[in-house]
């Protein structure tokens, strides 16, 4: 399974555009690569999933460059309740496989 | 709709005590899944239902653990006896193919 880094933590002002970036130099041909949210007390919540290039939804961007080897989820314009940790995932598409989850990057949004 | 319902929200429990956790998937989703994060570590996969069979348990820590999903509606996950290193939160998913959607997380703590 292909081994993902990233950021321990980051800290950002309110209403900025906020980017964070994964490795995962071991991706696989069939693999995908999908961000999740946790906010405290709560369990995770999908926020994007891509193969490659450019994926938006209502939520975040995902750009994937053309080797694989990273991605980057961009939150646009981030407010305190974006505050959460943020775990990127790679692995194949289906939800029928278990998740493998990192140390996730932990967001802190300061007014 | 409903999403993942798990039951209780916090458990305080004595080391050798019994412990039952119980997970509602959401209403026809027949993937269910059990994680859990134990203090400072990440979250790691436990088990994975299909229906009523499971999948796959390559992640139960061992013979003190056992989950059941009898009629592939609701899942329980026992602990038996519990030790100390039990403690941690215990999230339920479930999905039908597509993304996982996270219960909120029992609380374990075993004392």
């Amino acid at each position: 399974l292909a081994k993902t880094t990233q950021p321990i933590s980051m800290d950002s002002y309110e209403g900025q555009e906020v980017n964070i970036t994964c490795s995962h130099n071991n991706i696989a041909t069939n693999d995908y690569i999908t961000w999740y949210q946790q906010f405290p007390s709560q369990g995770p919540r999908f926020i994007i999933q891509g193969y490659k290039t450019k994926v938006t939804n209502e939520v975040a961007s995902l750009f994937i460059p053309a080797d694989r080897k990273s991605s980057t989820l961009s939150l646009p314009r981030v407010s305190l309740s974006d505050t959460a940790v943020y775990y990127c995932l790679v692995g194949e598409q289906t939800g029928a496989n278990n998740l493998f989850f990192g140390t996730g990057t932990r967001l802190t949004v300061i007014p | 709709e409903a999403g993942v319902t798990q039951f209780p929200s916090h458990s305080v429990i004595e080391k050798g005590q019994t412990v039952t956790l119980r997970c509602d998937p959401i209403s026809g989703h027949d993937n269910l899944y059990w994680y859990r994060r134990v203090m400072g570590k990440e979250i790691k996969f436990l088990l994975h239902f299909v229906k009523e069979s499971k999948q796959d348990e390559s992640g139960m820590p061992n013979n003190r653990f056992l989950a059941e999903r009898t009629g592939g509606t609701y899942s329980t996950l026992k602990v038996q006896p519990a030790e100390l290193e039990d403690s941690g939160v215990y999230f339920c998913a479930s999905s039908q193919g597509g993304e996982q959607f996270f219960g909120p997380g029992t609380r374990l703590t075993v004392l």
